[in-house]
């Protein structure tokens, strides 16, 4: 099993829609999760951290974190063809490694 | 404000070449500094980390080495690349507070034939 899991995509939705991203992780000790956008050619951005169950709100963004059920989403409400990336979601338990998935491409349609 | 910066962006090198990429940071002292490698449809992949100068831990054995010569510059290193070693090379930083929170370089994609 992998240790960071998300689907690969690609996800497309219209402009305006609400964009859902999963990822699911399989260490339990795992204290801090992130969420970094990519686009084409990039490096990643961080667009959200978060280290406690529950929502958190940036903007368009809300970040879900669930520890129980081991899972992490991301929303973006009133997607925009600009919000067109890679999204990798990444984890944290502590150490000096940062652990990334393989991302899921979004592509939001005009 | 900090920033950090990473050259070449771009390289072909042939097998058996070797390879020195660079990352410096600025506006900052005593970051932790990190190489990671991306390749194609995969996740990033930590290659080494360094808490400081001459200070360099490897996660994945292979022929790569990196170095920390001083407190803001990092460098990544290969004495002879393989096929293998082709992918985006990036540099990421964080605020020495160790919470996983990574800032990037605007990476090097390194293509070996």
């Amino acid at each position: 099993q992998k240790e960071v899991e998300q689907n690969s995509g690609p996800l497309s939705v219209p402009e305006g829609a609400i964009a859902s991203l999963n990822c699911t992780y399989s260490d339990r000790g795992s204290q801090s999760f992130f969420w970094y956008r990519q686009y084409s050619g990039k490096s990643p951005e961080l667009i959200m951290s978060i280290y406690s169950n529950g929502d958190k709100e940036d903007g368009r963004f809300t970040a879900q974190l669930n520890k129980a059920s081991q899972y992490v989403s991301l929303l973006i409400r009133d997607s925009q063809p600009s919000d067109s990336a890679t999204y990798l979601c990444a984890l944290h338990t502590g150490g000096f490694k940062t652990i990334f998935g393989a991302g899921t491409r979004l592509f939001v349609k005009a | 404000s900090q920033t950090i910066h990473q050259w070449p962006a771009t390289l072909v090198q042939p097998v058996g070449s070797p390879l020195s990429l660079e990352c410096t940071v600025e506006g900052t002292s005593n970051p932790n500094l990190y190489w990671y490698r991306q390749a194609a449809g995969r996740g990033l992949q930590l290659l080494f980390y360094s808490i400081g100068i001459g200070q360099i831990s490897s996660e994945v054995p292979q022929n790569l080495s990196a170095s920390r010569p001083q407190d803001r510059q990092f460098i990544l290193s290969s004495k002879k690349l393989l096929l293998s070693d082709s992918g985006f090379y990036l540099c990421a930083w964080d605020r020495g507070r160790n919470t996983g929170e990574l800032f990037f370089g605007e990476g090097s994609r390194l293509t070996v034939l």
